[in-house]
């Protein structure tokens, strides 16, 4: 079992609708959860984290995090084409130093 | 302000060559990463370094792979002897350490070096 695990898509949604992503994690003391967004050959980009459980908004991105059920999402309100990219999952499994386990990544595409 | 760089952009190799792949962290940030990106894969942890403390090395994946980190800021990551199995994005990140609560803040990370071993 990966220790990170998302599907790795391609996941595709018309323009305007809900991306949901879905990230789930083994090791039940991890503490600190991250999504990133990778454009192709770009390097990386944070855009949410999320450390309690519950929901955490900001603009069109939502994180989710179930602690219990080890599973951590991302939705995505009013898709447009620009959010097409690869989504990464990475999760804090350390106290201390932030040595993130990612995941391989979903691929989402808007159609416009 | 300047981000993460990383040198070259690109490095193309024969199997067997050494190579060191460069990663000038963003000033300031005391927390420096490696990681691998091999195609269609998700990241993997390679090495961390915070401050002057002893390297995070758990994430080489054999003793051809080694890292230093020069007064603290310019690290350089060498690959001996590369296997074609080697070839990969190398990400490079940094963060700021925060003292208080013992651990990094969001790292930041630069453009990477494509690597192939041909």
């Amino acid at each position: 079992q990966k220790e990170v695990e998302q599907n790795s898509g391609p996941l595709s949604v018309p323009e305007g609708a809900i991306a949901s992503l879905n990230c789930t994690y083994s090791d039940r003391v991890s503490q600190s959860f991250f999504w990133y967004r990778q454009y192709s050959g770009k390097s990386p980009e944070l855009i949410m984290s999320i450390y309690s459980n519950g929901d955490k908004e900001d603009g069109r991105f939502t994180a989710q995090l179930n602690k219990a059920s080890q599973y951590v999402s991302l939705l995505i309100r009013d898709s447009q084409p620009s959010d097409s990219a690869t989504y990464l999952c990475a999760v804090n499994k350390d106290q201390g130093a932030q040595k993130l386990v990612f995941g391989q990544g979903t691929r989402l595409t808007i159609n416009p | 302000g300047a981000g993460v760089s990383q040198s070259p952009s690109n490095k193309v190799t024969e199997k067997g060559k050494d190579v060191e792949l460069r990663c000038d962290p963003i000033s300031g940030h005391t927390a420096l990463y490696w990681y691998r990106q091999s195609l269609g894969q998700g990241l993997e942890f390679l090495i961390y370094f915070q401050g002057n403390s002893a390297p995070d090395k758990s994430g080489l994946p054999s003793d051809r792979f080694s890292a230093e980190r020069t007064g603290g800021s310019v690290s350089t990551l060498t690959i001996q002897r590369t296997q074609q199995e080697d070839s990969a994005v190398y990400l490079c990140a940094s963060s700021l350490f925060l003292a208080g609560s013992g651990s990094t803040d969001t790292q930041y990370f630069g453009p990477g070096t494509r690597l192939t071993v041909l």
